[in-house]
């Protein structure tokens, strides 16, 4: 079945510092992709997403881009911020099908 | 945009008892809705599939028994968690499927966090 892999935390980087979470996925099909991120006693918010290959979704500074050859949807961002420190989610859903989330990658930035 | 609620957002009950956690789409017709389950510092887990006016699919190793989804309208989708007990203690959050205009989105609630003493 489908399957999303990201990234192991937690991750921690200091401000303005250079970000990279991996995310890899299986499907048998062409999903659609998304970042998910959850800040501290809230729910899920979406972040980005991109629905083909080569699609490259970006918010806030953050941006992945839809690589089919490699199956992948690396989320990255230039500069983070103390504020960025959250959990992060890659996921993704195909045709009908319910969406599948990876672990989840814990990003605390210190300044 | 599209809103989605979840009540209450959080809830604390004794070993035993029922707990009822609603999800509503705001402003926008859901036929399907989604329950997810999350224990501390872990990913959803997705628990069941809720389709208006049919019987909810279950994820396997989810008791259909325990977790109870009635999705009686277009806007809202239950789940009642019965004779609840500490191990059920989690953050519960639903989502709902939005279909317009040529794409498939999916808006999440808020959550419920529960706790069972």
């Amino acid at each position: 079945g489908d399957s999303v892999t990201q990234m192991e935390g937690p991750v921690t980087l200091s401000e303005e510092a250079f970000l990279t979470i991996n995310c890899t996925y299986t499907a048998t099909g062409y999903p659609s992709l998304f970042w998910y991120v959850q800040y501290p006693g809230e729910g899920l918010q979406l972040l980005l997403k991109a629905t083909k290959a080569d699609d490259k979704g970006s918010n806030k500074g953050f941006e992945a881009t839809y690589r089919k050859e490699t199956t992948s949807f690396h989320l990255e961002k230039g500069s983070v911020q103390v504020s960025d420190s959250a959990v992060y989610f890659c996921a993704l859903t195909e045709g009908n099908n319910d969406m599948r989330f990876g672990a989840g990658t814990r990003l605390t930035v210190k300044p | 945009g599209a809103v989605v609620s979840q009540h209450p957002s959080w809830v604390i009950c004794k070993s035993g008892t029922s707990v009822k956690i609603e999800c509503r789409s705001l402003d926008f017709q859901a036929t399907t809705m989604f329950w997810y389950r999350q224990f501390p510092k872990q990913s959803l887990m997705l628990m069941a599939t809720s389709n208006e006016g049919s019987k909810a699919t279950y994820e396997q190793g989810v008791e259909k028994d325990k977790f109870l989804i009635n999705h009686a309208s277009l806007t809202l989708s239950t789940l009642t968690v019965t004779s609840a007990h500490p191990e059920d203690s989690s953050f519960y959050i639903c989502s709902a499927r939005l279909l317009a205009g040529g794409k498939d989105t999916q808006y999440f609630g808020p959550g419920t966090r529960l706790t069972v003493l």
